[in-house]
């Protein structure tokens, strides 16, 4: 079975560009979540999807924002970069209804100059 | 969400047996234990995950004591390869809104 796919895998974009990255969750999967990893806060969870529907979501600004499509791909979309948005982007999906393990996507490294 | 607490860092040679703490005062009665492992430019992977007293898997023990309030990753015979980043995480990852909470992880250097 395939894993999570992340694409792309490294992005250079400039302040005030905006980014979208792209989630495939492993076959089945419903749900999908991103994070953001940096050196100094760690990993810190953005939003989950399931079934097209955000169910909670972390402490971030509105620029960040995602959707996911009725096949459980999902896009984050990051506006007017910050350079502080230079991170590791993760997305990670699992099934729902008991199965608590999530599987991690490799992850896109976003560079803002 | 309960707060967690372990080591920043570990050292261990290979071939030991390598037991990573974690403390979680404030678990809730819900709430699973669960460890992932992260290695460098890479996302995390689910390492193992339990409720109560010992779970073993063809990676890991995880030893739960009776009132929940710490755990211990157990590696038995650590390989250089074992050198990573190690998540203790715990939470209701039941069937609701899911959210993973990371702490700052404890960092396993096997030295040869």
């Amino acid at each position: 079975k395939a894993g999570v796919t992340q694409t792309p895998r490294y992005l250079i974009k400039t302040r005030g560009q905006q980014v979208t990255l792209s989630c495939s969750p492993i076959s089945g999967h419903r749900s999908v979540s991103w994070y953001q990893q940096t050196p100094g806060q760690g990993l810190q969870f953005l939003f989950e999807y399931f079934s097209e529907t955000q169910r909670n979501k972390g402490n971030f600004p509105g620029r960040f924002s995602g959707r996911q499509f009725s096949n459980s791909r999902s896009e984050m979309n990051v506006s007017t970069l910050e350079l502080g948005d230079s991170a590791l982007y993760l997305c990670a999906s699992r099934t729902r209804g008991g199965d608590n393990e999530q599987f991690f996507g490799p992850g896109t490294r976003l560079t803002v100059l | 969400l309960a707060k967690t607490t372990q080591p920043i860092s570990m050292d261990s040679y290979e071939g030991q047996e390598v037991n990573i703490t974690c403390s979680h005062n404030n678990i809730a009665t819900n709430d699973y234990i669960t460890w992932y492992q992260q290695f460098p430019s890479q996302g995390p992977r689910f390492i193992i995950q339990g409720y109560k007293t010992k779970v073993t898997n063809e990676v890991a023990s995880l030893f739960i004591p009776a009132d929940r309030k710490s755990s211990t990753l157990s590696l038995p015979r650590v390989s250089l390869s074992d050198t990573a980043v190690y998540y203790c995480l715990v939470g209701d990852f039941g069937a609701g809104s899911y959210q993973l909470t990371f702490g700052k992880g404890t960092k396993l250097s096997v030295i040869p």
